[in-house]
């Protein structure tokens, strides 16, 4: 099982659409959770952490459930800007972070 | 604009060339990071630094040698490589290695 799974997509919604991605770990000593943005041909930028009772910004909101061991991304009201491929990063608090392969997300007009 | 500074953005380069990636970060940084990305993988963890000491090194062929020598810049010395070493090269900071991670530009690596 890998350390961090990922839908690749893509995943296609019209503009105005509500998207959610999910991310699974397999390391149940895992700490800190983050989902990145990377755009085509762009390095990766950290869209936001993923606190244990969950956390919103904005359109975005990123959940976390230990039990299941996964993490969550919800994005309300899509823009075509927010086409791109998003990915779970996961650490156990040690110098590694676990990145997943990614899922790419297009909005169409 | 990114705190940290990846030189050069592309690099082709033959098999038997020796080439240095450059990385310098801005913000006050104590860890830093080398990634490997190849297309329709994850970030592969390369190397890591923590205050200048090497703390990990991800199972890296030979030919990729780093280098620290400050905690703003961070080196990544390239020899007789190989054409599957082809990829973007990331180089990331963090505050500590607890903390989110902060990616440079990258460098698109070509190897003939």
């Amino acid at each position: 099982r890998k350390e961090v799974e990922q839908d690749p997509g893509p995943f296609n919604v019209p503009e105005g659409a509500t998207v959610a991605f999910n991310c699974t770990y397999s390391n149940s000593a895992s700490q800190s959770f983050f989902w990145y943005r990377q755009d085509c041909r762009k390095e990766p930028k950290l869209l936001m952490s993923v606190y244990s009772s969950g956390n919103e910004d904005g359109r975005f909101t990123a959940q976390l459930n230990r039990a299941s061991q996964y993490i969550s991304l919800l994005i309300r009201d899509s823009k075509l800007s927010d086409s791109a491929t998003y990915l779970c990063a996961v650490s156990d608090n040690t110098d590694k972070l676990i990145f997943g392969t990614g899922t790419r997300l297009q909005v169409f007009p | 604009e990114t705190g940290v500074t990846q030189t050069p953005r592309h690099l082709v380069m033959g098999m038997t060339n020796k080439k240095s990636l450059k990385c310098e970060q801005h913000l006050g940084h104590n860890a830093m990071y080398w990634y490997k990305q190849s297309a329709k993988k994850p970030l592969e963890l390369m190397f890591v630094y923590n205050f200048k000491e090497q703390t990990e090194n991800n199972s890296v062929p030979s030919r990729f040698s780093p280098e620290c020598p400050n905690s703003s810049h961070l080196f990544l010395h390239l020899h007789t490589l190989q054409p599957e070493d082809s990829a973007l090269y990331l180089c990331a900071s963090s505050q500590d290695v607890v903390q989110p991670q902060h990616f440079g530009d990258g460098t698109r690596l070509s190897i003939l």
